[in-house]
């Protein structure tokens, strides 16, 4: 069973803060990993994709990527009100020809102003 | 880049009447499609994906069904609508061989 797991939340952040939100995969031979962030009533946007182990920031994203312990967070400093949303950890974990992307339930974020 | 193309954004029908939710793709050519649906506060269930014309696979049974006319055409299809096939809508694109996924703007069924 392919699976991955987020925290649901809801998760608060005062403006300013950093805000830090976690996902774990189960297929250990997984290569792609992305977090999308979705506003209410909205389509998921693609914000971050990560191949390697480590950090990648963009701007105030960082996300990080360990595949020993097929862990990847996303962190956004100096949270802002409009970074209000819910998150999605997406992971590429399959074989060409099937589907290979799966997503998990999201993890909704509030930053109090 | 991917442009996803998903229409209408919102539809109000009766229970037992048909459902066409058409989705066309711009900026790939061989595209893998997915159709989700999402309930109110919950994830993405993914209904079906194609990586090509004419393949479709089902990952959930239920009311509805896909077809894949041509490359970068999806529609999602319902013979006769139930009330729990109400929910949020999406098509997603990737490239071949299956990267990160784009997603249209979403189409909001309601079923009265």
């Amino acid at each position: 069973q392919k699976e991955v797991e987020q925290n649901s939340g809801p998760l608060s952040v005062p403006e300013g803060a950093i805000a830090s939100l976690n996902c774990t995969y189960s297929d250990r031979g997984s290569q792609s990993f992305f977090w999308y962030r979705q506003y209410s009533g909205k389509s998921p946007e693609l914000i971050m994709s990560i191949y390697s182990n480590g950090d990648k920031e963009d701007g105030r994203f960082t996300a990080q990527l360990n595949k020993a312990s097929q862990y990847v967070s996303l962190l956004i400093r100096d949270s802002q009100p409009s970074d209000s949303a819910t998150y999605l950890c997406a992971v590429n974990m399959g074989q060409t020809g099937a589907n290979n992307l799966f997503f998990g339930t999201g993890t909704r974020l509030t930053v109090i102003p | 880049s991917q442009t996803i193309h998903q229409w209408p954004a919102t539809l109000v029908q009766p229970v037992g009447s048909p459902l066409s939710l058409e989705c066309t793709v711009e900026g790939t050519s061989n595209p893998n499609l997915y159709w989700y649906r999402q309930a109110a506060g919950r994830g993405l269930q993914l209904l079906f994906y194609s990586v090509g014309i004419g393949q479709i696979s089902s990952e959930v049974p239920q009311n509805l069904s896909a077809s894949r006319p041509q490359d970068r055409q999806f529609i999602l299809s319902s013979k006769k609508l139930l009330l729990s096939d109400s929910g949020f809508y999406l098509c997603a694109s990737s490239r071949e061989g299956g990267t990160e996924a784009f997603f249209g703007q979403g189409t909001r069924l309601t079923v009265v």
